[in-house]
């Protein structure tokens, strides 16, 4: 168990509609990752928060937005969704930010589009 | 573009061999290359990191070569065992930022 949770673990929604992902880092790190893994494409980074700022953004979709809240547990919103956005979501914590900073992963949430 | 190249994709070993598996990195500022090993169903679980600085790391019956000069590093996994058989998915991570660029992953098959 790395610390990390998710929620929901799945998910199933139809074309168009917006869904709300959940994730509370392990205690301490304030540093949260999204990760967006799919068959064809791999672990994709989509963006990372630290300390409840925008740090860095990867390959997220307009579509898709996320925060952290000061009690440091993350939200990713995905809006107008398409069956293409079926896919694994996971979250990462880490103490800082350095780049050298282990990640730990949380167990992700299956989204399926229909 | 993909950042980190893996090969193999998939990968048959039998018990007591060893299994390899390489990855390979164009961008220089790349200073912190993790591996991470994934069982169906669950997250990423971080196997084994090295830094540049290093050429090997050994941790049990796993290791990380780096040859920095290739751009290369792979993982080495000796005496595989069936518990072995899993996802390995490779990434470099640059200062500052902490963003991983992982490989595309290698499905391992430890045959008893």
């Amino acid at each position: 168990d790395s610390g990390v949770t998710q929620t929901p673990k799945h998910l199933i929604t139809a074309t168009g509609q917006r869904v709300t992902l959940r994730c509370s880092p392990r205690s301490g790190d304030l540093s949260v990752y999204w990760y967006q893994q799919s068959l064809d494409q791999g672990l994709q980074f989509l963006i990372q928060y630290y300390n409840g700022e925008e740090r860095a953004k990867g390959n997220i979709l307009e579509r898709f937005s996320a925060q952290q809240f000061p009690d440091l547990h993350s939200e990713l919103n995905l809006s107008s969704l398409e069956l293409g956005d079926s896919a694994l979501y996971f979250c990462a914590s880490s103490t800082r930010t350095s780049g050298r900073d282990e990640q730990y992963f949380g167990p992700g949430t299956r989204l399926t589009v229909t | 573009q993909q950042q980190v190249k893996q090969s193999p994709q998939s990968l048959i070993v039998q018990k007591g061999g060893i299994s390899i598996i390489n990855c390979a990195y164009e961008n220089t500022a790349f200073d912190y290359f993790p591996w991470y090993q994934q069982f169906p169903g669950k997250g990423p679980a971080l196997l084994i990191a090295i830094r540049p600085d290093v050429s090997e790391k050994k941790e049990g019956r796993f290791t990380i070569s780096f040859n920095k000069s290739a751009k290369q590093f792979s993982l080495h996994i000796m005496d595989s065992q069936p518990g072995d058989s899993a996802t390995y998915f490779c990434a470099a991570s640059m200062v500052p930022g902490n963003q991983f660029y992982f490989g595309t992953g290698t499905s391992l098959t430890v045959i008893p």
